[in-house]
């Protein structure tokens, strides 16, 4: 069964940068895993962030960007904000994979202190 | 304004059967793959299931295969997610989304408010 790895939690300090990363089991992550990156705050749906490893949407701030680094997907976000506390997911794809196409990471848990 | 709502959520027996809906507005439905996702209460995101645009494919997760179906219609801008054999681990809020494919372009917007399904004696 494929395992999308993130870090349980980071903490980071206003105005500060960060990077949360995104690894596979099945090996280094590609565009072709077309990571796509996720927030989520409690009571909330997710909201899309990143796609296709570091393409943004029209309503993504501009401190947020996606990139592969060292074999796993990352979401930098430089110039933290107190409203950027909230859950990230992950969301790889892996084609024709036995547990199912894709694969959300475990998230990871960002606090802004 | 685009769109998703869910339904159909519930407390249901286990070994029970329920049928979620997710009715779909302000865009071209039959442009898009839908998904749905869950989210068990405390923990993270998984991907339960995928349908193509037309219908006539799908995908699940192993862990609800040959229990769940994915359908859609169209000329209803609906999606469905049936589940049969329901077991406790199902409990979770369902999500279901929006996923575009065009070329090296793959993205998943907006994701409904989610229905709770409960499942217990």
């Amino acid at each position: 069964q494929t395992v999308v790895t993130q870090e349980p939690s980071l903490t980071v300090s206003p105005g500060g940068t960060v990077t949360l990363t995104c690894a596979s089991s099945t090996g280094a992550v590609t565009s072709a895993y077309f990571a796509n990156w996720f927030q989520q705050k409690p009571g909330q749906a997710p909201r899309a962030l990143i796609y296709s490893t570091s393409n943004k949407h029209s309503w993504t701030p501009a401190r947020f960007s996606g990139s592969l680094l060292g074999g796993k997907a990352a979401l930098t976000l430089s110039g933290v904000q107190p409203e950027d506390e909230a859950e990230y997911y992950c969301l790889l794809y892996h084609g024709s994979n036995y547990g199912g196409p894709w694969v959300f990471g475990g998230g990871t848990t960002l606090t802004v202190l | 304004e685009v769109q998703l709502v869910e339904s159909g959520g519930a407390l249901v027996q286990p070994g029970g059967s329920l049928r979620l809906s997710c009715a779909a507005s302000g865009f071209t439905f039959s442009d898009y793959w839908m998904h749905w996702v869950r989210q068990a209460p405390g923990k993270g995101l998984v991907w339960v299931s995928r349908i193509n645009t037309d219908g006539s494919f799908a995908n699940y997760v192993h862990s609800v295969e040959g229990r769940f179906t994915i359908s859609r219609d169209n000329a209803k801008n609906t999606v469905y997610l049936q589940m049969n054999s329901l077991r406790v681990e199902d409990t979770a809020v369902y999500y279901c989304g929006r996923n575009l494919v065009r070329g090296s372009s793959v993205w998943f917007d907006p994701w409904g408010q989610g229905t709770l399904v409960t499942v217990s004696s």
